[in-house]
């Protein structure tokens, strides 16, 4: 079945050690986005690619980058991270930006925690 | 910017019982999409409106879009322990490229 898959699960990083998070997709969507969740709060926008193109949410922080090398995978760095950076971090896709007529497909996540 | 708001936040019932969440927007809305995150899980879409006034159902769901395209709900009637979770309504604004989510509403069930 085409999916959306983020690995690992679950991740473990000391603060201030980067850590990379990966995502990779079989469903050839144009457009990959990268949220951050916290408990009982909604997805937060990161960025996201659309082909190419790199959009950062204004409200980002510099601490986290990312990564699209290829239509399948893209990757979400934090350089160095924070107490506060602990979260779920969703991987999602979609054919068009903003889901219009195409609904958002999400991974699993991947949460993570930092010591 | 772009705002929308999701009440209420938490909702318990008991089972059989039925269920509304409410979602409101600062600006007029091109489309609005419903997601449901089971605990534990990732968002899963259900369904998404475009026209003014549009009502959908999925079986025991049933989802509003208002004339105004500003507003939305979602009732669920006669709730079963596999409605549990947390309901996301996520619009995108008229000439906007991304969707916003509301808050959620957190839905727990008294069996």
């Amino acid at each position: 079945d085409a999916m959306v898959i983020q690995n690992p699960r679950y991740q473990v990083t000391q603060f201030g050690k980067p850590v990379t998070l990966s995502c990779s997709q079989t469903l050839n969507h144009n457009v990959m986005y990268w949220y951050q969740q916290k408990s009982s709060q909604a997805p937060k926008l990161l960025f996201h690619y659309y082909d190419k193109d790199f959009n950062n949410e204004a409200d980002t922080p510099d601490n986290f980058q990312s990564r699209r090398p290829n239509t399948s995978f893209c990757f979400l760095d934090i350089r160095s991270p924070g107490l506060g950076d602990a979260a779920m971090y969703l991987c999602a896709t979609s054919r068009t930006p903003g889901g219009y007529n195409s609904p958002l497909h999400f991974g699993n996540g991947t949460r993570l925690t930092v010591t | 910017g772009q705002q929308v708001m999701q009440i209420p936040q938490y909702q318990h019932v008991q089972e059989g019982e039925d269920f509304t969440t409410y979602c409101n927007s600062s600006t007029t809305l091109s489309n609005i999409q419903w997601y449901k995150q089971r605990p534990g899980g990732h968002p899963v879409f259900l369904i998404q409106l475009v026209k003014s006034g549009e009502v959908k159902k999925q079986k025991r769901l049933t989802f509003q879009f208002g004339e105004a395209k500003k507003n939305s709900s979602l009732h669920i009637t006669a709730t079963q322990t596999t409605d549990v979770g947390t309901y996301f309504c996520a619009g995108r604004g008229q000439g906007a490229q991304k969707l916003v989510f509301g808050q959620g509403t957190r839905l727990t069930i008294n069996p």
